[in-house]
C-alpha cells in the first residue's frame, strides 16, 4: 500500500537554528510531491509542489527538494512564527487527484 | 482572490442527526476536494468534483455520507445518522485546470458528534 512518512513527528529548535524535516514515500508511479503548512485549528496552506528528482523550491527560510525516495523541507533560521505542522503529501499515478498525506512534523521554534 | 471558505466552521450535533457543510472553492477553480482530518493525523481524501462531476469516492465515504456539487460552483457534503467516529475536521480544497494537482485548502468545519 503506497504510504507517506514523516519524521520526527516533533521538533523543537532555538531561534536560528537550522534543520530539515523528511518526508519518505512509495517510489513507484510518484506523480508529485506537496509540502503544506499548517497553524493550529486552520486547514493546511499551500507551500511547494516538487514533481523530479533533484528539483528543489524556496519561499522565504524554507526550501523543499527531492530525491528518488524522499523529500526534505530545510529550515534555515527560524523564527518563531514558522512553528506549525508541516505536512508532506503525495500523489501516485492511480490514485487519481487525490493527496496521500502524511502524519505531519510539528515543529516549535523558540525565541 | 477571497479563498475557499467553509461553513459552519463548528458544528456540534447529537449522534444520530444528520448535519450539512457547505464549501465555496476560489472563483475560478473547477476542481473540488473534500477530506477528513483527525488529531494528530494528515487528511485523508473523501472525494473529488471536476466541474459538477463527482469522479472520485474514497472508500472511507460510507454511504451515510454524500456529497454534491450542483451548477459545479459550491459543494455541500452531507452525513446522515452521524457516528462519533465522525467527529474530526471536515476539509475542502479547490484546485484550478492550470495546476490542477496544487489544492488550496479552506479553514475546515470541526464537527463534534456527542
Amino acid at each position: 500500500e503506497d504510504q507517506v512518512t514523516q519524521s520526527p513527528e516533533a521538533l523543537r529548535l532555538q531561534e536560528g537554528e537550522s534543520s530539515s524535516l523528511n518526508c519518505s514515500y512509495t517510489v513507484s508511479g510518484l506523480r508529485g510531491l506537496f509540502w503544506y503548512r499548517q497553524d493550529p485549528g486552520k486547514g493546511p496552506e499551500f507551500l511547494f509542489t516538487l514533481y523530479s528528482a533533484g528539483e528543489e523550491k524556496e519561499k522565504e527560510r524554507l526550501k523543499a527538494t527531492l530525491t528518488k525516495k524522499e523529500s526534505f523541507l530545510h529550515i534555515t533560521a527560524p523564527k518563531p512564527e514558522d512553528s506549525a505542522t508541516y505536512l508532506c503529501a503525495v500523489r501516485y499515478s492511480n490514485s487519481g487527484y487525490a493527496l496521500n498525506f502524511g502524519k505531519g512534523t510539528s515543529l516549535l521554534v523558540t525565541p | 482572490d477571497t479563498g475557499v471558505s467553509q461553513n459552519p466552521r463548528h458544528k456540534i450535533t447529537k449522534r444520530g442527526q444528520n448535519v450539512t457543510f457547505r464549501c465555496d472553492p476560489i472563483s475560478e477553480h473547477n476542481r473540488l476536494y473534500w477530506y477528513r482530518q483527525t488529531l494528530g493525523q494528515g487528511p485523508e481524501f473523501l472525494t473529488y468534483f471536476q466541474n459538477e462531476a463527482q469522479l472520485e469516492k474514497s472508500r472511507l465515504l460510507s454511504d451515510r455520507f454524500s456529497a454534491e456539487r450542483p451548477k459545479g460552483s459550491f459543494s455541500t457534503l452531507e452525513i446522515q445518522r452521524t457516528e462519533q467516529g465522525d467527529s474530526a475536521m471536515y476539509l475542502c480544497a479547490s484546485s484550478n485546470r492550470d495546476r490542477a494537482y496544487e489544492q488550496y485548502f479552506g479553514p475546515g468545519t470541526r464537527l463534534t458528534v456527542t
